[in-house]
């Protein structure tokens, strides 16, 4: 069975920081894909960044980007230049066949 | 055009009531998925259909049964509602594509609440 650990609960950065989330996961699979969605007070889930297992080059997406260790099974994301509104849940995802699995989440709070 | 939409966004209800959740998506996705976020916001996924095929049905007591009469919808009905149904219930679709996953888009989600 597949699953996604997130060993921070919470998080806390300051504004114009650098934070990053940690997110390992175990799997026997070869393809599949990860993912880091965000989740606001609106409880609306957003989909921050994915990666494919095959790609070697980490995803980026703006301020957000991944460091993608296939062999440590490992998927941190690092949020650049935190803004007011990063604060969130944070979820990383684990996927393969359209199954898709969570972690438990990071509360990321943003300190003005 | 709201992608997925869920109703109600809301739902109050007494223990022993049988309620049902609706979810429609305009995306032309092939897949469709019920997942259960808790109070400690776990994520939990319950059901799946592929083109009206049940393809993924996890550990989840009878009384929750999801129904897709099409690809564009997949509905929740619980039957005998527990306190411990009490949280919000996500749907979500995707296209179907090679090995791996396409990325999944969420309704607003339902809060279920039982009292």
């Amino acid at each position: 069975a597949q699953t996604v650990t997130q060993s921070q609960p919470e998080m806390s950065v300051q504004e114009a920081e650098t934070v990053t989330l940690s997110c390992t996961y175990d799997t026997s699979e070869s393809d599949y894909y990860l993912f880091w969605y965000k989740q606001p007070p609106s409880r609306q889930m957003i989909l921050v960044i994915r990666q494919e297992a095959y790609k070697q080059q980490n995803a980026t997406e703006n301020r957000f980007s991944v460091n993608f260790q296939k062999a440590a099974k490992s998927f941190s994301l690092k949020i650049s230049d935190s803004q007011l509104g990063d604060a969130a849940m944070y979820f990383c995802a684990y996927s393969v066949n359209n199954d898709m699995r969570f972690g438990a989440g990071t509360r990321l709070t943003v300190k003005p | 055009d709201t992608a997925v939409s869920q109703t109600p966004k809301y739902l109050v209800t007494q223990m022993g009531n049988d309620k049902s959740i609706k979810c429609e998506q305009n995306l032309g996705h092939d897949t469709m998925y019920w997942y259960k976020q808790d109070s400690k916001k776990f994520l939990k996924i319950m059901f799946s259909y592929n083109n009206k095929e049940l393809i993924i049905n996890e550990t989840v007591p009878n009384r929750f049964s999801p129904k897709s009469p099409d690809k564009a919808h997949l509905n929740l009905h619980i039957n005998s509602l527990e306190l411990g149904d009490s949280a919000v219930y996500f749907c979500a679709s995707s296209r179907q594509g090679t090995s791996g996953a396409n990325v999944l888009t969420f309704g607003a989600g339902s809060r279920l609440t039982v009292l």
